[in-house]
């Protein structure tokens, strides 16, 4: 696609429950980062995918968050009983990767979250 | 740990000043320093990149300075417009091509 894609833009849930966040890359992108930005709060490094290396989780802030890349591409980020403190806008980034050696990231809308 | 701190937190001008925003990091050891702009409720918008060996990049009325030595940039809008008003970003990549640590932002105001 023409730019990075996420859904839902916007989801209302209830404490407790599980919730997946959809972000399609732009095409051709090897690498997809995962942020989270919360109200008054500056962007929160979540995980890192690069091509097939095994990604870099080490800003999931607890064993409730996870994320999965299915075949290079399309990311789900999975947060299993929602917390209240969860409530956030969680930003989904793409780029070509190492090869392309500018490091550039273009960022999606954003998902924004909210636990009731 | 790499650290971005902007200043200021927040600016108002009038419209037609030309204005600074300051970004400094803490681990001069970059792969490169990245300015975007987000406006309210939308993503981030990619504005200038700079590489670690380079030391400006200029775009419109826009100019990015990079001093990697003080572990400092600065971002120049020449002749605001009230169009420019969002909130502005700084991040830092550490070398070996990683993740990006963002800055708190510097919320711009340009009036009428």
């Amino acid at each position: 696609g023409a730019g990075v894609s996420q859904s839902p833009s916007n989801k209302v849930t209830e404490k407790g429950k599980d919730v997946e966040l959809r972000c399609d890359p732009i095409s051709g992108h090897t690498a997809l980062y995962w942020y989270r930005q919360s109200l008054g709060q500056g962007l929160e490094f979540l995980i890192y995918f690069q091509g097939n290396s095994a990604p870099d989780k080490s800003g999931l802030p607890s064993d409730r968050f996870s994320a999965e890349r299915t075949g290079g591409s399309v990311s789900t980020l999975t947060i299993q009983r929602t917390q209240q403190e969860d409530s956030a806008v969680y930003l989904c980034a793409s780029s070509q990767g190492s090869r392309a050696r500018t490091g550039e990231l273009f960022f999606g809308e954003g998902s924004r979250l909210t636990v009731l | 740990k790499q650290e971005v701190t902007q200043i200021p937190a927040a600016l108002s001008v009038p419209e037609g000043e030309n204005l600074v925003l300051n970004c400094s990091f803490t681990d001069s050891a970059i792969y490169n320093l990245q300015w975007f702009r987000q406006d309210p409720g939308k993503g981030l918008t990619s504005l200038l990149l700079i590489q670690s060996s380079q030391r400006e990049q200029t775009s419109g009325r826009l100019n990015a300075s990079l001093d990697k030595s003080s572990g400092r940039s600065t971002l120049y809008i020449a002749a605001s417009q009230p169009g420019d008003s969002a909130t502005y970003l700084c991040a830092v990549m550490n070398s070996g091509y990683s993740t990006l640590t963002f800055g708190k932002g510097t919320m711009l105001l340009v009036s009428p």
